[in-house]
């Protein structure tokens, strides 16, 4: 069975800090694209990063770029996502995702088939 | 960017309805749009991908439509296990959702 399981979210300050983790289970992990999507409470999803399968190329949303990095560990078949300069509005629960879809014109067009349960972050001092 | 508009925001229906949420986007994604239900406190589940594929396990109750920038989710005889929180998504670049239609009990 695919499973997901994200780790890693508490609280830090404003300025702060953290790593989160996805373990995959039931697939290998660095044969799919994998993506970061995030919750702020009471309001909708916002995607936040990507991680491509044959070049590990990483996309980030405008909101994190430069402040976030996503990354795999192959031998763990664990996803990333570390986070620097972390803000208040940074604070959401942060799901983990596999990404399924096509190749077309040159192209992948990605979808997420899977989610893990979330982990939340709280940025505040 | 990409802007995905999801209407109505809230629906009311009952047992057995036929309901149906609309997505707009911004300008033309072909066929590239996603449909998720989430509940809460739980992570989102697809169950629509290319506008109008259902996904793996995903009763037939479900089903989608549109292409380029107008796009529909029916649920064709609502079940209690359906009212949740409803989100399109586009992936023709980078990726955006909805704002989210919550399904109500009426």
């Amino acid at each position: 069975e695919v499973q997901l399981l994200a780790s890693g979210g508490d609280l830090v300050q404003p300025g702060g800090s953290l790593r989160l983790s996805c373990a995959a289970s039931g697939f290998t992990l660095s044969s799919y694209a994998m993506s970061w999507v995030r919750q702020a409470p009471g309001k909708g999803l916002e995607w936040v990063s990507c991680l491509s399968d044959t070049f590990a190329t990483a996309l980030y949303a405008d909101s994190v770029k430069g402040r976030f990095t996503i990354s795999r560990d192959n031998s763990k078949n664990t996803l990333y996502l570390q986070m620097n300069s972390l803000r208040a509005e940074d604070t959401a629960e942060y799901f983990c995702a596999k990404s399924d879809g096509e190749l077309r014109f040159g192209y992948y067009y990605y979808y997420m088939d899977v989610w893990g349960k979330g982990t939340t972050v709280t940025v505040s001092s | 960017d990409i802007q995905m508009t999801q209407s109505p925001s809230t629906l009311s229906a009952s047992i057995g309805d036929r309901v149906t949420i609309t997505c707009r986007a911004s300008q033309s994604i072909s066929s590239w749009l996603a449909w998720y239900q989430q509940k809460a406190g739980k992570a989102p589940k697809l169950l629509i991908y290319k506008a109008s594929s259902l996904h793996s396990g995903v009763p037939s109750r479900f089903s989608g439509s549109g292409s380029g920038t107008e796009f529909t989710l029916t649920i064709s005889g609502l079940q209690p296990d359906d009212f949740a929180t409803y989100y399109c998504q586009q992936y023709n670049s980078y990726w955006t959702f909805g704002q989210g239609t919550k399904v109500e009990i009426k």
